[in-house]
């Protein structure tokens, strides 16, 4: 299964646009990028994902490279709600392998 | 979409004694995935399932840990013996199986399990 990095922590300034970095140089052809939330004693949250093209929803942005082997989700206007992990994972086309998940970026923001 | 519903939500044993948790996925989608997570870590694959097969299953999940899905509809995933080191965080997640890799995964809010 391929594997995603990520930094362990970032910060940002509230009402300032983020930048989340991810890894992700074994991708295949057919992975999708999913990019997931967690706050404190919940479950993932799902937030986007793309393919080839970047992708916009009332959630995020997510911008991926060119060669996909890295892409970046991006909160236009971070605000305190968007304190949480935030996990970047590669979801085969089929769907029906496992998903990896690694320890993910830990955002804070800044009030 | 009602999500997808764990329960208990916390759960509290001695070492030795059995445990079961449910989990209740988004009624049309067929594919189930457990996942445990323990603090400061991301979530790691126990199992999954397609309707009420049961397709993989990763080395974490010892033989005191069997989880099933009865009709592929709800899952159960039951701990024999438990041990402290069982003690995390225990997610349900779903997903349908039509684009399946396009296809978002929908987590629960997790069973929490703490050994004594």
């Amino acid at each position: 299964d391929a594997k995603t990095t990520q930094p362990n922590s970032m910060e940002s300034n509230e009402e300032e646009p983020v930048h989340l970095p991810c890894n992700h140089s074994t991708i295949s052809g057919t992975d999708y990028i999913h990019w997931y939330r967690q706050l404190p004693s919940q479950g993932p949250e799902y937030v986007i994902h793309g393919l080839t093209s970047n992708v916009n929803n009332r959630m995020a942005s997510l911008a991926i490279a060119e060669d996909r082997k890295s892409s970046t989700l991006i909160l236009h206007r971070a605000t305190l709600r968007d304190a949480a992990v935030y996990y970047c994972i590669l979801r085969p086309f089929g769907g029906y392998q496992k998903v990896t998940f690694g320890t993910g970026t830990k955002l804070q923001v800044i009030p | 979409d009602t999500g997808v519903s764990q329960d208990p939500r916390h759960k509290i044993t001695k070492r030795g004694q059995n445990v079961t948790f449910r989990c209740d996925p988004i009624s049309e989608h067929n594919r189930l995935y457990w996942y445990r997570q323990t603090l400061g870590q991301g979530p790691e694959f126990l199992t999954y399932f397609q309707n009420e097969a049961q397709l993989e299953k990763s080395r974490l999940l010892s033989d005191r840990f069997s989880a099933e899905r009865p009709k592929g509809s709800f899952s159960t995933l039951e701990i024999q013996r438990t041990e402290q080191g069982d003690s995390a965080m225990y997610l349900c997640a779903s997903s349908s199986t039509t684009g399946a890799g396009s296809r978002p995964l929908h987590f629960g809010n997790g069973t929490r399990l703490t050994v004594t």
